[in-house]
């Protein structure tokens, strides 16, 4: 597809459950970034790519959350023991270069029972 | 570290009117682009129109004007003419010398046919 992907679109688990969220970037876009956007309020950052490393990953709200780009191209967002806090929809975005237009997928809803 | 606000949660306008969404920022660095984002039921964020702070001028984009005012670090979007289709979150964005977005709560746009 010529746009950012994300899977699933909506995923419910149980506290304490591990989940992985799995963002499929526009071909060729070298930066790819996550945020999570809770109820009522905008996006907030959480980490970025430059290839397969992570570049800034200062917005990581704890230990439980980790991300990995192995071949610098899908990212999994991965959260360990989720907490009904962390239920939000989690958007994952791409970008050619860092410094210009980050184009946004559909995002994943995660609930936390 | 930045902020972003966006102080009115919901405004409404009628079809074929024009509207105008304010946002305010504050930041200690000189050189940063602002961003309105729209966001509709489906989750995707959709840019809207992007501002380059080095630029004295305007950008426009069809129906879609800003207003600047870096002095006062206020950043206004206008919307002409609107339409149906218009109706959405919109997420005033900063991005300054780290290459994550930081955003406003947003706010909700409804078009009156």
């Amino acid at each position: 597809g010529a746009g950012v992907s994300q899977t699933p679109s909506n995923k419910v688990t149980e506290k304490g459950k591990y989940v992985e969220l799995r963002c499929d970037p526009i071909s060729g876009h070298t930066a790819l970034y996550w945020y999570r956007q809770s109820l009522g309020q905008g996006p907030e950052f959480l980490i970025y790519f430059q290839g397969t490393g992570a570049a800034d990953d200062s917005g990581l709200p704890n230990d439980r959350f980790f991300a990995v780009r192995p071949e610098g191209s899908v990212s999994t967002l991965k959260i360990q023991r989720t907490e009904r806090g962390d239920s939000a929809v989690y958007l994952c975005a791409s970008s050619f270069l860092t410094g210009t237009e980050q184009f946004f997928g559909p995002g994943t809803r995660l609930t936390v029972l | 570290a930045q902020t972003v606000t966006q102080s009115q949660p919901e405004m409404s306008v009628q079809e074929a009117e024009t509207v105008t969404l304010s946002c305010t920022y504050d930041t200690s660095e000189s050189d940063y682009y602002l961003f309105w984002y729209k966001q509709p039921p489906s989750r995707q964020m959709i840019l809207v129109i992007r501002q380059e702070a080095y630029k004295q001028q305007n950008a426009t984009e069809n129906r879609f004007s800003v207003n600047f005012q870096k002095a006062a670090k206020s950043f206004s979007l206008k919307i002409s003419d609107s339409q149906l289709g218009d109706a959405a979150m919109y997420f005033c964005a900063y991005q300054g010398g780290s290459e994550k977005l930081v955003f406003g709560k947003g706010m909700k746009l409804t078009v009156n046919p």
